[in-house]
C-alpha cells in the first residue's frame, strides 16, 4: 500500500524554527508537495520537490532524499499565523496526491 | 494562482436525500480534476480521479454508484452524494490539474456537508 507519516503534532514559540519531517512508502513516485491547511479551509500549496535537495521559499524550504523516501519541511520565524496542519503529499501517476497523515502545528507566543 | 469555486460551501440535508456538489476551475481549463473527503482531524483521502469526456477513475473501497462523478466540461466537474446518510457527512473538497497548471493542484474551498 501507499502511506506517508507524519508527527501527529508539534509545537513551537515565535521567531523559532520547526522541521516536519515525512517519510514515504509509494509506488510510481514523481515528488513531494507541501499543503498548508488552517482550521476549516482549503489546502493551499507551499512547495514541490521533484529533486532531491532543499527548496527555499521565502520562510519556507522543504527537501527530499529519494533514497531515503524522506523529506522534511523546515519552517523558519515562526509567527502566530503559521499555526495550521501542515500535509506531506506524494505526486503519482496521473497526477494523483497522496496526503500524508497530517501534521498540526501549534505556535505559542 | 489558479482559482477554483465548489458551491455550495455547505449543506445541510435528510438523511436519504442526493446532494451535488460542483467544483468550477475559473481561470484555467482544468483537465483532470480530483475529489477528496476529510473527516475531522483526519488527513484528505482521495476518492477519485474525474477526466473530462471519460469515466471517472475511483480509488479502492469508495462506492462509485454512492459517490457519481460527472465532469461535463474543462470547467466542470460534479460529484454528487446519492442518498446521503449520517455517515457520509465530511468536508469534500475538489483540485483541478490542468494545462499551464502542471506544477500543483489548486484546491476548491471545500464543501461542508452534514447529513442529518
Amino acid at each position: 500500500g501507499q502511506s506517508l507519516e507524519q508527527p501527529s503534532e508539534v509545537t513551537a514559540v515565535e521567531g523559532a524554527i520547526v522541521q516536519i519531517n515525512c517519510t514515504y512508502q509509494t509506488s510510481g513516485f514523481y515528488g513531494l508537495s507541501w499543503y498548508q491547511q488552517h482550521d476549516g479551509g482549503a489546502p493551499t500549496f507551499l512547495s514541490y520537490n521533484a529533486l532531491d535537495g532543499l527548496e527555499e521559499t521565502g520562510r519556507f524550504s522543504s527537501f527530499l532524499s529519494r533514497s531515503d523516501s524522506y523529506g522534511y519541511l523546515l519552517l523558519q520565524e515562526l509567527q502566530m499565523k503559521d499555526s495550521a496542519s501542515y500535509f506531506c503529499a506524494a505526486l503519482g501517476a496521473t497526477n494523483k496526491l497522496i496526503f500524508g497523515t497530517g501534521t498540526l502545528l501549534a505556535v505559542q507566543p | 494562482g489558479a482559482v477554483v469555486s465548489q458551491h455550495p460551501s455547505w449543506v445541510i440535508c435528510k438523511s436519504g436525500t442526493s446532494v451535488k456538489i460542483e467544483c468550477r476551475s475559473l481561470d484555467f481549463q482544468a483537465t483532470t480534476m480530483f475529489w477528496y473527503r476529510q473527516f475531522p482531524k483526519q488527513s484528505l483521502m482521495l476518492m477519485a480521479t474525474s477526466n473530462e469526456g471519460s469515466k471517472a477513475t475511483y480509488e479502492q473501497g469508495v462506492e462509485k454508484d454512492k459517490f457519481l462523478i460527472n465532469h461535463a466540461s474543462l470547467t466542470l466537474s460534479t460529484l454528487t452524494v446519492t442518498s446521503a446518510h449520517p455517515e457520509d457527512s465530511s468536508f469534500y473538497i475538489c483540485s483541478a490539474f490542468g494545462q499551464g497548471r502542471e506544477e500543483t493542484q489548486y484546491f476548491g474551498p471545500g464543501t461542508r456537508l452534514l447529513v442529518l
